[in-house]
């Protein structure tokens, strides 16, 4: 089955506790892209990867890093959360054509306190 | 900032009437992407609808597209309680994929 595989789905941490959420695909998709989904703001971009090797910042990667040493997998890093990191994230692939669908994880709901 | 905004926020309407939602976006694209999140859970694809495409229809969903004006619009017709979920548009720009605000849908039986 086709599908994009996030671990924890829940995860409460303190303060500068540094954490990885992990991400998985199995479809050999190119592109991979990390989002946060905050109420009001809806989803934001916060890195993505066009292929191996290669990633870049999205729209609020401040707080973030990623890797993306293999096609399947594409790991956010949080190297010392802070509360205003509280959030559901989301992972997402898709192939490298732009006119195709993502398909997403189903989300991480991170609690720092 | 986001590249698509949607209207209405939250709507709300009565199982068997037809729901339809507005996007607009800001910059060129080759297509809109429309997609429904149930509550907390991950985004489904609903439709594509590429930038020379008007109008494209799959099952109860009817999308439209209209570039000139930069907005597109999401129709559901005959809805039912199981289409209660949020509802965002979304475009590819220069690598990035760009999200609406979202309409939350809420269907009463």
């Amino acid at each position: 089955e086709a599908q994009v595989t996030q671990n924890p789905r829940y995860l409460i941490t303190v303060t500068g506790k540094k954490l990885t959420v992990t991400c998985s695909q199995n479809m050999n998709h190119e592109y991979m892209s990390w989002y946060r989904q905050d109420p009001g703001l809806g989803l934001r971009q916060i890195y993505y990867s066009m292929n191996v090797e290669v990633t870049d910042k999205g729209d609020v990667p401040e707080g973030y890093k990623v890797s993306r040493k293999e096609k399947r997998n594409f790991p956010l890093i949080l190297e010392s959360p802070s509360p205003n990191q509280t959030s559901l994230y989301f992972c997402a692939s898709s192939p490298r054509e732009m006119n195709t669908e993502a398909f997403f994880g189903q989300g991480t709901r991170l609690t720092v306190v | 900032s986001q590249q698509g905004e949607e209207d209405p926020q939250a709507l709300s309407i009565q199982e068997g009437e037809n729901a339809t939602m507005n996007c607009s976006y800001k910059t060129s694209i080759n297509n809109l992407q429309w997609y429904r999140q149930n509550s907390g859970r991950g985004l489904v694809h609903l439709i594509l609808i590429r930038s020379n495409e008007r109008e494209k229809h799959s099952g109860r969903l009817r999308v439209t597209l209209d570039t000139s004006k930069k907005s597109s619009s999401l129709l559901i017709t005959a809805s039912r309680a199981a289409d209660t979920a949020s509802y965002f548009c979304a475009t590819w720009n220069f690598n990035k994929f760009y999200f609406g605000s979202g309409t939350k849908l809420n269907v009463k039986p």
